[in-house]
């Protein structure tokens, strides 16, 4: 009975690689996000949607573009990794946009 | 400046202690306030939500906002080893989508 959960949990690929991570929340919240967490742990918004419509889009490369399939879905897909894009990748679901948010366990994306 | 300044610690407390936690804002059009709790690999997790000055009480935990200093605290009683984590703050405006964090504090409570 998760509430958000993204898969995989860890990822280790090579410099210039594309991959995806996915996201799937089971509480029926309209709104979801991307989070980027640094090594510092500081929390950076990346994205969201709500209702499958983009409302929070922020400055990170177009190398990094989300996808929602449907309310449920989050994913995100990284073209052309680069050193620089290890972090922990948080998704997270609310009811409504802003509102108190329920984070999935991460993703460590390590670069190498 | 940012916009939400945390110490990040880090803190350490006897177990028992009453655990105080704060964070300062620049932007004075926040509203809502809330504690997220970060558990070593794990994501955040609401610990409190609140909507404009006030205190607000859930059990051992105690989230205060005083609005005209800018100014959000977290007070957790009775300190237990099991609340050792990362405590971030984060807040938003009505007309935000986006919260913004603080760095988070890292709690250490010895047994």
């Amino acid at each position: 009975d998760t509430a958000v959960s993204q898969t995989p949990k860890y990822l280790v690929t090579q410099m210039g690689n594309d991959k995806s991570i996915k996201c799937e929340q089971n509480l029926g919240h309209d709104t979801m996000y991307w989070y980027k967490q640094d090594s510092k742990k500081f929390l950076k918004i990346m994205f969201s949607y709500n209702n499958k419509e983009l409302i929070i889009n922020e400055t990170v490369p177009n190398r990094f573009s989300p996808k929602s399939p449907d309310k449920a879905h989050l994913n995100l897909h990284i073209n052309s990794l680069e050193l620089g894009d290890s972090a922990v990748y948080f998704c997270a679901s609310s009811l409504e946009p802003g509102r108190g948010q329920n984070f999935g366990p991460g993703t460590r994306l390590t670069v190498l | 400046q940012k916009e939400v300044e945390q110490d990040p610690g880090p803190l350490s407390v006897p177990e028992g202690a009453i655990v105080s936690l704060n964070c300062t804002y620049s932007n004075s059009a926040f509203q809502y306030f809330m504690w997220y709790r970060q558990y070593s690999r794990k994501g955040p997790e609401l610990l409190m939500y609140t909507y404009s000055s006030g205190n607000k009480e859930d059990g051992r935990f105690t989230a205060q906002v005083d609005k005209s200093s800018k100014y959000i605290s977290l007070f957790i009683r009775d300190s237990q080893p099991s609340d050792s984590a990362t405590y971030l703050c984060a807040m938003k405006s009505s007309n935000d989508y986006k919260l913004s964090f603080g760095a988070g504090t890292t709690v250490t409570v010895r047994a």
